[in-house]
């Protein structure tokens, strides 16, 4: 399967610890993008990529939240101290720089987090 | 900041109808790009069908189309012949054709069933 693939695909943590995710885009793209989705939202730009470099983050990525691309490749996304509201479905998409203007992004199938 | 509505949380349609889904959003730019994705239950959200703002044609892909009407900021989504499949939460997205965050603004989604 060359889609985006992302781990673990459910996390169920206790409140206060801490947890990571991760994301590998379709291997050409080199930008990388994190979304946020709760239950009756549609998803929430967090942070993006271009290569290795985190162009931009969200004002919903508290300092809590951290990510990371090294070498361009795989990202993770760390959550640390959670609390319960941040369960939600955490997205992963990437995009090609290409031919395509559009820069259609193409997503992951998220890693659902529930914090109890 | 640009915004993005679906005024219809739910649709149904009948198996073979056609059904048109609405989207209106808020921009004071000029240039932008528009998506429908269209997530299934527990299945990664794919790209239904975009349109280029700069374009007056609507796009067509087989049995989705769009009316785009730009003055009225109205993005609608047109399923034809509608089957079983099409069954999925049904996201519209703009995204702006400026800077280089290419980062997607969603709508809250309309969940569309498709009854036999």
């Amino acid at each position: 399967d060359t889609g985006v693939s992302q781990n673990p695909r459910h996390k169920i943590t206790k409140r206060g610890q801490n947890v990571t995710f991760r994301c590998d885009p379709i291997s050409e793209h080199n930008r990388l993008y994190w979304y946020r989705q709760t239950l009756g939202q549609g998803p929430e730009f967090l942070t993006y990529f271009q290569n290795e470099a985190q162009l931009e983050k969200s004002r919903l990525l508290s300092d809590r939240f951290s990510a990371e691309r090294p070498k361009g490749s795989f990202s993770t996304l760390e959550i640390q101290r959670t609390e319960q509201g941040d369960s939600a479905m955490y997205l992963c998409a990437s995009s090609s720089p290409g031919l395509d203007v559009l820069q259609v992004q193409f997503f992951g199938p998220g890693t659902r987090l529930t914090v109890l | 900041a640009q915004t993005v509505t679906q005024s219809q949380p739910e649709m149904s349609v009948q198996e073979a109808e056609t059904v048109t889904l609405s989207c209106t959003y808020d921009t004071s730019e000029s240039d932008y790009y528009l998506f429908w994705y269209k997530q299934p239950p527990s299945r990664q959200m794919i790209l239904v069908i975009r349109q280029e703002a700069y374009k007056q044609q609507n796009a067509t892909e087989n049995r989705f189309s769009v009316n785009f009407q730009k003055a009225a900021k109205s993005f609608s989504l047109k399923i034809s012949d509608s089957q079983l499949g099409d069954a999925a939460m049904y996201f519209c997205a703009y995204r702006s054709a400026r800077g280089s965050n290419y980062k997607l603004t969603f709508g809250k989604g309309t969940l569309l069933t498709v009854n036999p």
